[in-house]
C-alpha cells in the first residue's frame, strides 16, 4: 500500500527555520517525484515545487523559488521542505503528494498534511 | 503560467441529483506528448485532497463510477451522476501539462 506519511503540526514564530517531512513506503521511492503543495486557511491550493528523489533534480514554482527549499534523502525515503526564515504568511497546511509513475503530470497520492503555524 | 477557472464556486444541490462542475484553462492542456493533463481532486472537509480522474476522464482506483471526467483542449467537466452524503467537500481541477502545474478556485458541492 502507497502511504505518504508526513512529519506533525508546528508551530513557530517569525524568522524562525524549519524543516518538515514527508516519508514514502510501499513503492520504490526513488523514483516517483514528489511535490510540495501549500493551503493557506480557508483557501485553495497551490502547487509548490517537486523533486526527483533519485538525483534530487528539482523544479520550483516561481512564487516559491528563493522561498523554500525542497530536498531529499533516498536512504530513508523522505523528502524535505524547508524554510530558513518563517513569515507569519507562511502559515498553512503544506501537504507533500506523489507524482504518477508512468511519466504522466499528476498527484496520484497525498500525504495528510502538515500544520505549519507562523505567529509571535 | 495556465490559468485553471472552475465554474459555479458553490453548488447546492439534492441528494440522489446530479452535479456537474465546469473548468476551463487559459491556454490548451494538450501535451507534446499528445496526452491531457486535467486532473480532478476531491477535498473532504478536514481531510488532504484525493484524486479521482486523471488525464480528462479516466477513475482513478477505488473512486465510484457515479463520477465521470469529460472534456478537450481547454473545456472540462466533471459530473456526479447522484449525489450522495459523502460527495460533500471541495472540487479542484488541476493540470499537469505545463510547470508550475496549476489548481482550479476549487468549487464547493453541499447538499441543500
Amino acid at each position: 500500500e502507497v502511504q505518504l506519511v508526513q512529519s506533525g503540526a508546528e508551530v513557530k514564530k517569525p524568522g524562525e527555520s524549519l524543516k518538515i517531512s514527508c516519508k514514502g513506503s510501499g513503492y520504490s521511492f526513488a523514483y516517483y517525484w514528489i511535490g510540495w503543495v501549500r493551503q493557506m486557511p480557508g483557501k485553495g491550493l497551490e502547487w509548490m515545487g517537486i523533486i526527483y528523489p533519485r538525483d534530487s533534480d528539482t523544479k520550483y514554482s516561481p512564487p516559491f523559488q528563493g522561498q523554500v527549499t525542497i530536498s531529499a534523502d533516498k536512504s530513508i525515503n523522505t523528502v524535505y521542505l524547508q524554510w530558513s526564515s518563517l513569515k507569519a504568511s507562511d502559515t498553512a497546511m503544506y501537504y507533500c503528494a506523489r507524482q504518477d509513475g508512468d511519466g504522466d503530470f499528476y498527484f496520484d497520492y497525498w500525504g495528510q498534511g502538515a500544520l505549519v503555524t507562523v505567529s509571535s | 503560467d495556465i490559468v485553471m477557472t472552475q465554474t459555479p464556486l458553490s453548488s447546492p444541490v439534492t441528494l440522489g441529483q446530479p452535479a456537474s462542475i465546469s473548468c476551463r484553462s487559459s491556454q490548451s492542456l494538450v501535451h507534446s506528448n499528445g496526452n491531457t493533463y486535467l486532473s480532478w481532486l476531491q477535498q473532504r472537509p478536514g481531510q488532504p485532497p484525493r484524486l479521482l480522474i486523471y488525464k480528462i476522464s479516466n477513475r482513478f482506483s477505488g473512486v465510484p463510477d457515479r463520477f465521470s471526467g469529460s472534456g478537450a483542449g481547454t473545456d472540462f467537466t466533471l459530473k456526479i451522476s447522484r449525489v450522495e452524503p459523502e460527495d460533500v467537500g471541495i472540487y479542484y481541477c488541476m493540470q499537469g501539462t505545463q510547470f508550475p502545474w496549476t489548481f482550479g478556485q476549487g468549487t464547493k458541492v453541499e447538499i441543500k
